[in-house]
C-alpha cells in the first residue's frame, strides 16, 4: 500500500462544476502539498498545509491531521484547469533528511 | 528570478552511453532532489542534497550519481544508460524540508 494515496484517479467534469479530489496517507507528516501538472509541462506548487483550510481562487485545500485526509476543490471548473493534480506529503526519511512522497495523481479534465 | 532550471528539455540516449543532467536553483535553497516519473506512476525520489556538499539516497537511486558542489547545482549523472532509465526526470529545491517545493520543467529521456 502506497503511503499517500489519491482519488479518483481520473474525472471528467462540465465547465462551471464544483471538483473534488482526494487525498490519503498513512504515515506522520510535516505539510501536506497539492502540486499541478500541466500536460507536457513541468509542476507547479499549489498548495502548502499542515492543518485547517487555505483558499486561492477558485482552489481550496482542507487538511484534517486527525483522520489523515486531505482535499482540493475546484469550484467553478473551466477548462484551462484541466491538468493532474498530484497530492505529496513531507515524511521524515532516515534520520537526517525529509522527502517529499507523492501520491498517484488525479487526472482531471474540464469539459466546454 | 528563473527559479529551478533544467537542461536538457529533451534526450535521446543509446544504451550504455553516459549524460548528465543539469540543474540549477538561484533561490539560495538548502534542499534540492532528483525525482523521476514513469508513465502513470508517481514521483520517486532519486537522489537528494540538504547542502551543498551532502548527498544522500531516495528510494530509487540505482545507475545515478550526484554532486553538490556548490548551493546552486545539483546535476545528477547516468553513467551506463538503460531502457529502464527512460522516464521524466524532475529537479526541485525548497528552502528547507517544510516550505514549498519548486521544480524544474523536467527533462524527459528517452534510452534506445
Amino acid at each position: 500500500k502506497n503511503e499517500v494515496e489519491q482519488s479518483p484517479q481520473n474525472l471528467t467534469a462540465q465547465e462551471g462544476e464544483f471538483i473534488t479530489i482526494n487525498c490519503s496517507y498513512s504515515v506522520g507528516i510535516s505539510a501536506l502539498h497539492w502540486l499541478q501538472q500541466h500536460p507536457g509541462g513541468g509542476i507547479v506548487s499549489l498548495f502548502m498545509l499542515s492543518s485547517g483550510k487555505k483558499k486561492h481562487g477558485r482552489l481550496i485545500a482542507t487538511i484534517n491531521i486527525q483522520e489523515k485526509h486531505s482535499s482540493l476543490h475546484i469550484t467553478a471548473s473551466h477548462p484551462r484547469d484541466s491538468a493532474v493534480y498530484i497530492c505529496a506529503a513531507t515524511v521524515s526519511f532516515k534520520a537526517a533528511g525529509n522527502k517529499l512522497t507523492f501520491g498517484g495523481g488525479t487526472r482531471v479534465l474540464v469539459k466546454p | 528570478n528563473a527559479g529551478v532550471t533544467q537542461t536538457p528539455k529533451f534526450r535521446i540516449l543509446k544504451i550504455g552511453q553516459s549524460m548528465t543532467l543539469q540543474c540549477t536553483q538561484d533561490m539560495n535553497h538548502n534542499y534540492m532532489y532528483w525525482y523521476r516519473q514513469d508513465p502513470g506512476m508517481g514521483l520517486k525520489l532519486i537522489y537528494y542534497s540538504v547542502g551543498a556538499g551532502i548527498t544522500d539516497k531516495g528510494e530509487v537511486p540505482n545507475g545515478y550519481n550526484v554532486s553538490r558542489s556548490t548551493t546552486e547545482d545539483f546535476p545528477l549523472r547516468l553513467e551506463l544508460a538503460a531502457p529502464s532509465q527512460t522516464s521524466v526526470y524532475f529537479c526541485a529545491s525548497s528552502y528547507s524540508y517544510a516550505t514549498e517545493a519548486f521544480f524544474g520543467q523536467g527533462t524527459r529521456l528517452t534510452v534506445v
